[in-house]
């Protein structure tokens, strides 16, 4: 059946650092992937989608890549800050059918002074 | 005010009551999305509408039913709710495939 990882533990990391978040699928090929960013009891706000044609994207301090021979996603925030304190949600749409999004279970990050 | 607007934001009620969530946009969007939330389940669709007249399952419709009332109006329906719906509720909206726009979310308990 179709997949999408996230790892499940926090990742605690020092504010000036790179956090490094990984999101890997299994048995499809999707035409794009998407970022989000929640806080809690909050919904998602989309950060940045990339596209299976292009392996890497920025958006300020964020980069993602998108390996679809390795079906991962890297998602990187450089220069972290206690702001940047959230869970960060990977999203396909695995069925191809425009949109459906699948979510993975979101990885929290912490970044410490 | 808010572009996705969902109401109410939190909800406790009992087994076997009728419960409707309502969602508005004012971003013009054609499609619109349910999604409910678990502590570690993550996010799983329940019904999305891509316009007015087009109502689709998502992966877990059991239990629910939607209204597309207009193109800014999307609502859910828990016939007869049950503790195991209790959850965050979330409607978000786009514009065609791509980026989502969420609502705050509507909490419910179901004791």
């Amino acid at each position: 059946s179709q997949k999408i990882e996230q790892n499940s533990e926090a990742l605690n990391i020092q504010e000036g650092k790179t956090a490094t978040l990984t999101c890997n699928y299994t048995n499809y090929s999707p035409a794009y992937l998407q970022w989000y960013r929640q806080d809690p009891g909050r919904g998602p706000v989309f950060l940045l989608l990339i596209r299976e044609n292009e392996k890497e994207k920025r958006k300020e301090r964020l980069k993602v890549t998108f390996d679809t021979t390795l079906k991962q996603s890297l998602f990187h925030i450089t220069a972290s800050q206690p702001a940047d304190s959230a869970t960060y949600l990977c999203a396909l749409d695995l069925t191809g059918g425009g949109n459906k999004l699948t979510f993975g279970t979101g990885t929290q990050l912490k970044v410490e002074l | 005010d808010a572009d996705v607007t969902q109401t109410p934001r939190n909800r406790i009620t009992k087994t076997g009551k009728r419960i409707m969530l309502e969602c508005s946009q004012t971003k013009g969007h054609d499609r619109m999305y349910w999604y409910r939330q678990d502590p570690g389940l993550g996010l799983r669709l329940i019904y999305y509408s891509f316009d007015v007249k087009d109502i689709n399952k998502g992966e877990i419709s059991d239990g629910y039913s939607v209204s597309r009332q207009a193109q800014a109006k999307f609502s859910l329906s828990l016939e007869s709710a049950i503790p195991n719906q209790t959850a965050l509720y979330f409607c978000a909206t786009s514009r065609g495939p791509g980026e989502l726009f969420f609502g705050e979310g509507s909490r419910l308990t179901v004791l």
